[in-house]
């Protein structure tokens, strides 16, 4: 079946340094890929997207590449800041009709001034 | 994208007792989805809302349980019946958007249920 697996959190890091957020998946054919992001105390926003093998998705400074040869779409940014601080869902659609998403288990992220 | 409105925001609720979430969509979807997040966990869908007819739910939930109304494209309820403190959780709706790479699902903002 369809899953999606994270890296264990917390990860706590200090401002300015490299993050990376592994995220892999199970999926037939070619299912779509995003990073959700959930601030503390908010629902979820959507942080960046792939819908095909290749294809980069960015926003805010983040970055995916949607691996098929890897199962892989990991998450990451060259210059934390504390207000990144918060939790990170890899999620996939599955490729029936049903527009239903799979998440991960959420990777909270901890950045320290 | 998508302006998702969700009542209450939040609730302190006494066991026994049912609360109704309502969910607000500024323009008319054909789909719109309830989720769970229990505490410190990932999303769970709990049941796709369809307009005009039942709702469709995923293994483990019933609709006695978590009723669902559809009355338009721009708006459901889920309401949570008979509350024990297990039920206590942040509840989302999302909706699917199309664009030009596909579609997206936009969450609303959750409302977070205690119950004591």
């Amino acid at each position: 079946g369809n899953s999606v697996t994270q890296m264990e959190g917390p990860v706590t890091l200090s401002e300015e340094a490299f993050l990376t957020i592994n995220c892999t998946y199970t999926a037939t054919g070619y299912p779509s890929l995003f990073w959700y992001v959930q601030y503390p105390g908010e629902g979820l926003q959507l942080l960046l997207k792939a819908t095909k093998a290749d294809d980069k998705g960015s926003n805010k400074g983040f970055e995916a590449t949607y691996r098929k040869e890897t199962t892989s779409f990991h998450l990451e940014k060259g210059s934390v800041q504390v207000s990144d601080s918060a939790v990170y869902f890899c999620a996939l659609k599955r490729m029936d009709s049903s527009y239903k998403l799979i998440f991960g288990s959420g990777t909270r992220l901890l950045v320290r001034p | 994208s998508a302006v998702i409105s969700q009542k209450p925001s939040r609730d302190i609720c006494q066991r026994g007792t049912s609360l109704t979430i309502q969910c607000q969509v500024d323009s008319q979807v054909t789909m719109m989805f309830w989720y769970r997040q229990q505490p410190g966990q990932s999303l769970t869908l709990i049941a796709t809302a369809n307009q005009g007819s039942e709702a469709t739910y995923e293994s483990g939930f019933v609709i006695d349980k978590f009723p669902i109304s559809r009355p338009n494209l721009t708006f459901s309820t889920l309401t949570v019946s008979n509350m024990s403190p297990e039920d206590s959780s942040i509840y989302l709706c999302s909706v699917p958007i199309a664009g030009g790479k596909g579609e997206t699902q936009y969450f609303g903002p959750g409302t977070r249920l205690l119950v004591l």
